[in-house]
Order: C-alpha cells, then sequence, then structure tokens
C-alpha cells in the first residue's frame, strides 16, 4: 500500500461547480498535511496547509479526518485557471522529509 | 529576485554517460533537496542537504550522486549506474528544519532528461 494515496482522475467538472480531491495515508502519526498545486509540466506550488479544524483560503476548503486518516480539499465555483494537477503531501514521519501522492488531475471546461 | 534555478531545462543524453543538473538558490535557504517526478507518480526524494558540506539520501538515491559545497549550490549527477533515468528532476530548497512542519518548498522549474 503506497504512503499517500490520490485517485488521478482526471475530475471532468464545468466552470462554477464544486468538486472535492480526498487522500488517504497510511501512518497514523504522520504530524502535518498539505496541498500543492502543479500546472502541466511545471513546478509544484504549495496550495495550503491542512490544519485539524479545517480551514478555508477563498474558494478552497482543506479538511483533516485523523480517524480514517484522509485529507480532502473542496474547490467552490470552479474556474477555467483551477485547472491543474493537486498534490496531496504529509510528514509521515516526525522530523523526516514530505511525502507526495501521485496527484489528482483536475480539468475545469467551460 | 529570490528563487530557486536548474539548468539546463532539457536533456539528452545517451546511455552509459553521467550527466549533471545544476541547482542554485539565492534565497539563503538552508535546506536542498532533489525530487524524481515520473508521469503519474508523486515526486520522490533522491539526496537532500540540510547543511553546507552535508547531505542524506532519500528513498531512491541509487544511480545517483550530490555534493553541497556552497550553500546556494546543490548539483546532482546522474550516473550510468542509473538503471531507469529518463524522467523530471526537480530541486527544491527550504528555510531549513522547518519544512516538513510549514509544508513549503519552493521548487526550481524543473530540468527533464532523456536517455537515449
Amino acid at each position: 500500500r503506497k504512503e499517500v494515496e490520490q485517485d488521478p482522475g482526471p475530475f471532468n467538472v464545468p466552470e462554477g461547480a464544486t468538486v472535492a480531491f480526498n487522500c488517504t495515508y497510511s501512518n497514523s502519526a504522520s504530524q502535518s498535511f498539505f496541498w500543492y498545486r502543479q500546472d502541466c509540466r511545471k513546478e509544484p506550488k504549495l496550495l495550503m496547509s491542512v490544519y485539524s479544524s479545517g480551514n478555508e483560503d477563498g474558494r478552497f476548503t482543506a479538511q483533516l479526518n485523523r480517524a480514517s486518516q484522509y485529507i480532502s480539499l473542496l474547490i467552490r465555483d470552479s474556474k477555467l485557471s483551477d485547472s491543474a494537477t493537486y498534490l496531496c503531501v504529509v510528514n509521515i514521519y516526525a522530523g523526516n522529509m514530505l511525502t507526495f501522492g501521485g496527484g489528482t488531475r483536475l480539468m475545469v471546461k467551460p | 529576485d529570490g528563487g530557486i534555478t536548474q539548468s539546463p531545462k532539457y536533456l539528452f543524453r545517451k546511455e552509459g554517460q553521467n550527466v549533471t543538473l545544476s541547482c542554485e538558490q539565492n534565497l539563503n535557504h538552508d535546506a536542498m533537496y532533489w525530487y524524481r517526478q515520473d508521469p503519474g507518480q508523486g515526486l520522490r526524494l533522491i539526496y537532500y542537504s540540510q547543511i553546507v558540506n552535508d547531505f542524506q539520501k532519500g528513498d531512491i538515491a541509487e544511480g545517483y550522486s550530490v555534493s553541497r559545497e556552497k550553500k546556494e549550490s546543490f548539483p546532482l549527477t546522474v550516473t550510468s549506474a542509473q538503471k531507469n533515468p529518463t524522467a523530471f528532476y526537480l530541486c527544491a530548497s527550504s528555510r531549513g528544519a522547518g519544512a516538513p512542519k510549514t509544508g513549503e518548498l519552493f521548487f526550481g522549474e524543473g530540468s527533464r532528461l532523456t536517455v537515449l
């Protein structure tokens, strides 16, 4: 089983739709959780951290479910510019490096 | 502007040849990393360095080598021992040991290596 797993997609949604991705992680002791965004053939960039209580940044909402060992990313009112691959990133072992999921590809259509 | 510069952006090499990818940062970051990305897969850590003159193997270090003689520079050599070197290579930096907590890695634009 992979340490960090994501549905690769693609998720094809119309503009204005709400879309959600989940990401599961294997180690219940994982400390920190993040979402990165990667545009086609570009480098990844930090989108947002995921806090235990859940957090929101504009149209983006991130949530953590420790009991079921998954994090989620919700995007409201999708824009064409949201089309990208979203990478789930976890600090699996305290003090260790970050582990990346394989990414979920989102395509927002007009 | 501060950032990370990787070169070359595209590189072709013949089997059996070593190749060195450059990574330079002017962010004054202590830690630097090399990742490899294959299609449909997440980033996998090759090597990382938390301070000058020190570096550690990541998950897939076999067939690669690095050096960290200067804070600003962390070159990666892909040796002929690497069985499947065709991939997208990403260099990153962070302020230091805080990266696992803050999650903020700053990436270069990547180097795309193709072995012919």
